[in-house]
């Protein structure tokens, strides 16, 4: 059971929009921790998507964006594309825990 | 260009011991702090814990606390997770993070898979 949720799976066809829910608490997200996003290709190591809950990394396109509000933080993904299928993790800080939280992680099927 | 490097695949027995590595170059890395991330088969990422190797100051998630060791060597940028007794279910893929203030990952590693089996 993991300190935020995520859905376990979204899918949309090429092209479309898609957007991933990340909810948690007044432990985490809820008291101003920023949320980043990770993003896990196939068989590969995590890479920072967004950081501080809307802010692009260089290199990573501006069909990702981000945003936050109270307790929970969404993933948007704009224009999507074959090479976008991943799993997509959030991430926060939880005062309860003392430290860095995952979501569970929400698997991208592109039709 | 800041890069984190991972020693390679081990695979051990249980009750054996074993010790990871993470090396980093690219940035001062004493000014950062390094996070071990757990990846179970099939499963999401744990976070596991966070050393400054500045200060060697080191944060255990309650979970992991007891279990492994976290330590660095400043003097050639590289970061450790270490195991006196491995357990079959320690099988997993392992990553390394950098972080500015331990509350984050930015940069990862490439990961280090540990297969621990009889």
């Amino acid at each position: 059971q993991s300190v935020l949720t995520q859905p376990p799976s979204v899918s949309g066809a090429p092209g479309q929009r898609v957007t991933i829910s990340c909810t948690g608490s007044s432990s985490n997200i809820g008291a101003a921790y920023d949320v980043h996003w990770h993003q896990q290709l196939p068989g590969t190591a995590p890479k920072l998507l967004i950081y501080a809950n809307s802010n692009r990394p260089s290199g990573v396109p501006d069909r990702f964006s981000g945003s936050k509000s109270g307790t929970s933080a969404s993933l948007a993904i704009t224009g999507l594309q074959a090479e976008d299928e991943a799993d997509y993790y959030c991430q926060s800080y939880d005062t309860k825990m003392r430290g860095v939280v995952f979501g569970g992680g929400t698997k991208l099927t592109v039709l | 260009e800041v890069q984190l490097v991972q020693s390679g695949a081990e695979v051990r027995k249980p009750g054996e011991s074993l010790k990871i590595s993470c090396k980093g170059s690219g940035y001062t890395f004493t000014s950062y702090w390094i996070g071990w991330v757990r990846q179970m088969p099939g499963k999401g990422l744990e976070w596991m814990g966070f050393i400054y190797p500045g200060d060697s100051d080191t944060r255990y998630s309650p979970s992991f606390q007891g279990q492994v060791t976290i330590s660095a060597d400043k003097s050639i940028s590289t970061a450790y997770l270490q195991w006196s007794s491995l357990k079959a279910s320690d099988t997993a893929m392992y990553y390394c993070a950098r972080s500015e203030m331990a509350t984050n990952t930015d940069y990862w590693g490439q990961g280090t898979l540990v297969t621990v089996s009889s």
